[in-house]
């Protein structure tokens, strides 16, 4: 597509409820990240994908928190047993390939997740 | 929508003027350097980068600035518009092999 596409925009869900975050990455490329960001904080980083390759998990902050990327395009965050702490925006990014810089990563805008 | 940051640090500034973002960062090892716009309900946007051996890269009305002996980065916007008014984060990197460490960020506002 034309830009990265995440759905929903917004998501209110119970506390203890699992959530489903999507992201679609730009057509081609190869790398894919996930980003927090909560009220009064930068962007924390989760986790990201290149292409084939084992994804990086060092970000995510407890085992309730998993991803996936179906057929090195579509990504799914999956929070499990939500926390009122887990209110953020998940920010999801693609860039041509992992390590190729410059340009930096293009983002998507976001869903905004509150857990109430 | 709802901004984002309502605690960061705000820089005000009057249409017209020049504005000086900041930022500090602690990795002497980064190596490339990424300035980032966000606009209320939006995701960053990429607005200019520079690689450690570089102190010095101007884009159109933007120049980015690199200290690294003092580990400092600055973003410099001429002639600054009603349309600047946004979050700004700076975002390093060790390499390519690593992801973008974001700092804090800065809100700039623009009075007209």
């Amino acid at each position: 597509g034309a830009g990265v596409s995440q759905s929903p925009s917004n998501k209110v869900t119970e506390k203890g409820k699992d959530v489903e975050l999507r992201c679609d990455p730009i057509s081609g490329h190869t790398a894919l990240y996930w980003y927090r960001q909560s009220l009064g904080q930068g962007l924390e980083f989760l986790i990201y994908f290149q292409g084939n390759s084992a994804p990086d998990k060092s970000g995510l902050p407890s085992d309730r928190f998993s991803a996936e990327r179906t057929g090195g395009s579509v990504s799914t965050l999956t929070i499990q047993r939500t926390q009122q702490e887990d209110s953020a925006v998940y920010l999801c990014a693609s860039s041509a390939a992992f390590g190729q810089l410059p340009g930096g990563y293009t983002f998507g805008s976001g869903t905004r997740l509150t857990v109430v | 929508g709802e901004s984002v940051g309502l605690h960061l640090p705000t820089l005000s500034v009057q249409e017209g003027d020049n504005s000086i973002i900041n930022c500090a960062y602690s990795n002497s090892a980064s190596d490339y350097f990424i300035w980032y716009k966000q606009e209320s309900g939006k995701g960053p946007q990429f607005i200019i980068d520079i690689r450690s051996n570089m102190d010095k890269r101007q884009g159109q009305r933007v120049t980015v600035l690199l200290n690294k002996t003092v580990k400092h980065l600055s973003l410099q916007i001429a002639a600054t518009q009603p349309g600047d008014s946004a979050v700004y984060f700076c975002a390093e990197t060790p390499s390519g092999n690593t992801p973008l460490v974001f700092g804090k960020g800065t809100r700039l506002s623009v009075i007209a």
